[in-house]
């Protein structure tokens, strides 16, 4: 049972332009979500997270939105460039249940930024 | 710089042998996790450790163990009885004291196949 859903396996975007990415949860427990960015024979980087008590949170060119009602979020990439192509993971946890942090993984969207 | 080391990048194991992938962060973190991914799917997790001398089964340990002998290291040894070993192994850690929360930072990650 997929508990996180990336459900758009890639993106095509035009330099410039804004690249939106989405995520979805089953687990209203979870109260903690971050994205990561990929690339090839590499770690995951973290980009950005919010809190369940925050709807938006804002870094530069990145902004989260989260909609608890529709257990659903989206990263924001404007604008978007050439080095921002990777892959994205939404990852969730439920940091009420104590200090474990064990993050749960969307199966990740690539994007590609085309110049 | 301070971070995450995974050794070696690349490792290749004959059926039925044990291999051991390190794992070291100079991050003074408490926590460390070992992650799988496969292709096209998401991050899942093996093994987890808040403290030395402790750790805890994710959701995908059989056929690994670990050892947190030191807070720097977390080495995963892919056992024998790991019937599908082939696959992207990633390390993380977390600072598990201070307010707020705080994400988790990967390592570049093993890539471990079967001859």
């Amino acid at each position: 049972d997929q508990q996180v859903k990336q459900n758009s396996p890639s993106l095509s975007v035009q330099e410039g332009r804004i690249s939106i990415l989405n995520c979805d949860y089953t687990n209203s427990m979870f109260d903690y979500f971050l994205w990561y960015k990929k690339y090839p024979a590499e770690g995951p980087t973290f980009l950005i997270s919010i809190s369940s008590i925050k709807d938006k949170n804002e870094d530069g060119r990145f902004t989260v939105f989260l909609n608890k009602s529709a257990k659903h979020l989206s990263l924001h990439i404007v604008p978007s460039q050439p080095g921002d192509s990777a892959v994205y993971f939404c990852a969730a946890s439920a940091l009420r249940g104590g200090a474990t942090n064990k993050l749960i993984f969307g199966t990740g969207t690539l994007l590609a930024v085309q110049p | 710089d301070g971070g995450i080391t995974q050794s070696p990048k690349y490792l290749f194991r004959k059926e039925g042998q044990n291999v051991t992938l390190s794992c070291e962060q100079n991050l003074n973190h408490d926590a460390m996790y070992w992650y799988r991914q496969d292709p096209g799917q998401g991050l899942r997790l093996i093994y987890y450790s808040q403290i030395v001398n402790d750790f805890q089964k994710g959701d995908i340990a059989e056929g690994y163990s670990v050892s947190r002998e030191k807070k720097e290291s977390f080495p995963l040894t892919v056992t024998s009885a790991q019937k599908n070993p082939t696959a992207f192994y990633l390390c993380a850690s977390r600072r598990l004291r201070g307010a707020g929360s705080q994400p988790q930072h990967f390592g570049d990650g093993t890539r471990l196949s079967i001859l």
